[in-house]
């Protein structure tokens, strides 16, 4: 069974300095992986999907993540963080299981930006 | 577009009675999807349809649980008899098949607590 692993529960960064979210994932085929943001209380954003292709995905807001097939990870990166970026990031695996495109989700990173 | 819309956005319910939920995903998605997530956790897959028809459940998915979306456009989710374990933020989410297969929006999600 797919599975997702998000090793660090809560980062503290101050504006303006890099950010570096790390996932890493068990899944038996080539994953499709996503990350997501979540605002207090709100539903979740998509931030940058990996299908297949180049192994360095943009997304919104300036993010980037790179898939390394070798490590299985996905790690999501910024050079340089805003203060409403403060939010928590799940890191997820799509399967495509009886055709329902479940997504598989991490337990998520709550990142603290300080001014 | 309005998004996907869930109502309510909060419940607080008393252990034993039954609640429901209900969920309009974006008009023209043919896919809906439902998600729990609990406090600390990542969302969790709950059912998935395609048009009017379920085509799949997850095992957290008991009996006190049911899903419906009788005309292919909105959905509720009905948990009977509620339990303390049952509290915790239902997600829907939408998409449409020729998107791809993740193309998903999520709603703000319905807030269950039960005491």
């Amino acid at each position: 069974a797919q599975s997702v692993t998000q090793p660090d529960i809560h980062i503290t960064v101050s504006e303006g300095a890099s950010l570096e979210l790390r996932c890493n994932y068990s899944y038996g085929a080539t994953p499709y992986l996503f990350w997501y943001v979540q605002s207090p209380g709100q539903g979740l954003q998509l931030l940058l999907k990996y299908f297949s292709g180049d192994t360095l995905v943009q997304g919104i807001k300036g993010f980037e993540a790179e898939f390394k097939r070798s490590q299985s990870s996905f790690n999501l990166r910024k050079p340089s963080v805003h203060w409403s970026d403060a939010a928590e990031y799940f890191c997820a695996v799509g399967t495509s299981g009886a055709g329902s495109y479940q997504l598989t989700f991490g337990k998520g990173t709550k990142l603290s930006v300080i001014p | 577009d309005t998004g996907v819309s869930q109502d309510p956005r909060h419940k607080i319910t008393k252990r034993g009675q039954n609640v429901t939920f209900r969920c309009d995903p974006i008009s023209e998605h043919n896919r809906l999807y439902w998600y729990r997530q609990t406090l600390g956790q990542g969302p969790e897959f709950l059912t998935y349809f395609q048009n009017e028809a379920q085509l799949e459940k997850s095992r957290l998915l008991s009996d006190r649980f049911s899903a419906e979306r009788p005309k292919g456009s909105f959905s509720t989710l009905e948990i009977q008899r509620t339990e303390q374990g049952d509290s915790a933020m239902y997600l829907c989410a939408s998409s449409l098949a020729t998107q791809g297969n993740y193309g998903y929006t999520f709603g703000s999600g319905t807030r269950l607590t039960v005491v």
